[in-house]
């Protein structure tokens, strides 16, 4: 069965530095996400992205964040200068429809800033 | 803003119990539901979705309702086993994204 896959699967970085967490979606999925879930915390929104655009953010997702999807396969998020609340983990997600579908969640990249 | 609530946050169980873990949302414009699975530092694992038009799903020992009017939704477990441990999740669409709850932390105890 197809998987959504992350990689890597722990970043440590120094505050300031800049990351690029990347996933690879299930192939038939046309929507992409990415969400992100502090440590003891409830898992929150960040981007959703069709048709090379955003189609939705989240008040966290400002200007130090940033997706793309450069070779049709990858979608990756990049945080400009990490901070310490930037700690966290980091899950991509797809589905294959608009607001109707499952969504399907990849293991996650686990951030840590120094 | 659309909030969403799971009680109870944890819960012990002996083994073979039945349980229902709950899921209340403060807006009912939703396109569906879906539940989770977390097991400890692990990603979500998609266990249910039920569409806004729905009002229950089945698989397996698991069985999902809907009542969208009310902003309720609850996940029915048959026979727990304690390979079930583990953090559900429920999570509303209201638009593109999903909004979570703080999830249910389960221990089935064998």
């Amino acid at each position: 069965e197809p998987e959504v896959t992350q990689t890597p699967s722990h970043q440590v970085t120094q505050m300031g530095q800049e990351v690029i967490l990347r996933c690879v979606p299930i192939s038939n999925h046309l929507y992409f996400y990415w969400y992100r879930q502090i440590l003891g915390q409830k898992v929150e929104f960040l981007v959703s992205f069709y048709n090379n655009e955003i189609s939705e953010k989240s008040e966290i997702f400002d200007d130090q964040f940033s997706v793309e999807r450069p070779d049709g396969s990858n979608f990756t998020l990049k945080i400009r200068s990490t901070k310490l609340e930037d700690s966290a983990m980091y899950f991509c997600a797809g589905t294959s429809g608009e607001g109707y579908n499952e969504q399907f969640f990849g293991p996650g990249t686990r951030l840590t800033v120094l | 803003k659309q909030e969403v609530t799971q009680i109870p946050a944890a819960l012990s169980v002996p083994e073979g119990e039945n349980l229902v873990l709950n899921c209340s949302f403060t807006d009912s414009a939703i396109y569906n539901l879906q539940w989770f699975r977390q097991d400890p530092g692990k990603g979500l694992t998609s266990l249910l979705l039920i569409q806004s038009s729905q009002r229950e799903q089945t698989s397996g020992r698991l069985n999902a309702s809907l009542d969208k009017s009310s902003g309720r939704s609850t996940l029915y477990i048959a026979a727990s086993q304690p390979g079930d441990s583990a953090t559900y999740l429920c999570a509303v669409r209201p638009g593109y994204m999903l909004t979570f709850g703080g999830g249910t932390r389960l221990m089935v105890k064998p």
